[in-house]
């Protein structure tokens, strides 16, 4: 159980264009998500929190504008990169908590989205 | 300073030793404090999970966490070669709030366990 997918594992895209990346629990419920982004050999950083029917809320120094959030079920986040540049190329990972009460303080993370933007 | 040290390694072991990671934080108001194993180019594991203070066991694979002096340890029994992975302590505060959920990750240590 508690399984989360994100789509695709994958993707090249070039300078100026937008990317949606798709993150799935598919197996429990989430009110809440994560996104994350990791640059090679460093740790994972929060970039926003993600609730399910509500605007997300960023971290500090992550562009909201550039990085859209939608949270539409309690099964489905996405995250879109627009007008997306070369630095933006990063691992960008999604993580799911079950709705609180039924499986504690866990997140479950998704395997990761390798961006690169040429 | 960060609010969560762990030091990167790389550590190397052989097969069948007991391996101690650990971390230290500098925010009190962490009371959950998490184990993640993240193999190369795909997502954190969650491999422990302890609230508070205590030690947690689960199979080969004992946590502790001392809040007094703001230090956790994860220790690896009969290491195997598949247990080489990079391995990432999380801490987050109270439930509730803004900050509900909210991990903060250290730098990750790599391990690896050779035959």
């Amino acid at each position: 159980g508690a399984v989360v997918s994100q789509h695709p594992s994958w993707v090249i895209c070039k300078s100026g264009t937008s990317v949606k990346i798709e993150c799935r629990s598919l197996d429990f419920q989430a009110t809440t998500m994560f996104w994350y982004r990791q640059f090679p050999k460093q740790s994972l950083m929060l970039m926003a929190t993600s609730n399910e029917g509500s605007k997300a809320t960023y971290e500090q120094g992550v562009e909201k504008d550039k990085f859209l959030i939608n949270h539409a079920s309690l099964t489905l986040s996405t995250l879109t990169v627009t007008s997306a540049h070369p630095e933006d190329s990063s691992f960008y990972i999604c993580s799911a908590q079950p709705v609180p009460g039924l499986a504690g303080y866990e997140q479950y993370f998704g395997p990761g989205t390798r961006l690169t933007v040429t | 300073q960060k609010e969560v040290e762990q030091d990167p390694g790389p550590l190397s072991v052989p097969e069948g030793a007991i391996v101690s990671l650990n971390c230290t934080y500098s925010n009190s108001a962490f009371q959950y404090f998490m184990w993640y194993r993240q193999y190369s180019r795909k997502g954190p594991e969650l491999l422990m999970y302890t609230y508070s203070s205590g030690n947690k066991e689960d199979g080969r694979f004992t946590a502790q966490v001392d809040k007094s002096s703001k230090y956790i340890s994860l220790f690896i029994r009969d290491s195997q070669p598949s247990d080489s992975a990079t391995y990432l302590c999380a801490m987050s505060g109270n439930a509730g709030g803004t900050s509900y959920g909210k991990l903060t990750f250290g730098q990750g240590t790599i391990l690896t366990v050779h035959p």
